[in-house]
């Protein structure tokens, strides 16, 4: 049973760019948080996915990032003309379950990088 | 409001023990949840509590007390290995959903 997948896993990008992040869940999983990690820091939440819905994305921010799970194939993280302050580790993970459940399964993350 | 504190460094001995604590603020608390995360790694899940007092698990345990808003993890017989940053998380129901804040880890350097 593979993990949860995330590619790719270091990114880089120009300013102005865009970056395109993938995220396939555990199999069986059918939920999918997004969570940045800057240096040092903790993990922020960004937003939380269930198949062609996204049920909270309080953590986005409103401008240039957006997200989704399709019914088919993995979840993405867009983000529109990157600048710099958006270097950071994306973290995607799944549960079986929503919210009312334990643990969440990481991937290892994506590295983004903005020259 | 919703908050989470932890140290945000300490150090211990190979072979000792450490206790890395964390204190809490939410409003609808449904759990915590300790995770380990290596630097350049993903975060892995450790342990859980959602009632009071004290669950073992190998060289870890971890403690709650609801009361107090409080946690800890505690590391027996540290290993090199050991050396890592650990996350508390606090699940929290607010606005008819439930969300993990995470705090910002505790960097723990494990030194022979």
């Amino acid at each position: 049973n593979a993990g949860v997948m995330q590619n790719p896993r270091h990114l880089v990008r120009r300013r102005g760019q865009e970056a395109r992040l993938r995220c396939s869940p555990m199999k069986g999983h059918s939920h999918v948080y997004w969570y940045r990690q800057l240096p040092e820091e903790g993990l922020k939440f960004m937003v939380y996915l269930q198949k062609e819905n996204i049920i909270d994305e309080s953590g986005m921010p409103k401008e240039r990032f957006s997200a989704e799970f399709p019914k088919e194939g993995p979840s993405i993280l867009r983000i529109q003309q990157v600048v710099r302050g958006d270097s950071a580790a994306y973290f995607c993970a799944s549960s079986p379950r929503g919210s009312n459940t334990g643990e969440l399964f990481f991937g290892e993350g994506s590295r983004l990088t903005v020259l | 409001g919703q908050n989470i504190d932890q140290p945000t460094e300490m150090t211990a001995t190979e072979g000792a023990i450490v206790q890395i604590n964390c204190t809490y603020q939410t409003s609808g608390f449904n759990g915590l949840f300790w995770y380990q995360q290596h630097a350049g790694e993903a975060p892995t899940f450790l342990s859980y509590n959602v009632l009071d007092g004290l669950e073992e698990k190998g060289r870890f345990s971890s403690f709650l007390s609801r009361s107090k808003g409080y946690s800890y993890l505690l590391l027996k017989e540290l290993q090199m290995k050991d050396s890592a940053s650990y996350l508390c998380a606090v699940r929290d129901y607010k606005d008819s959903n439930y969300q993990l804040i995470w705090g910002a880890g505790t960097k723990l350097i494990i030194k022979p």
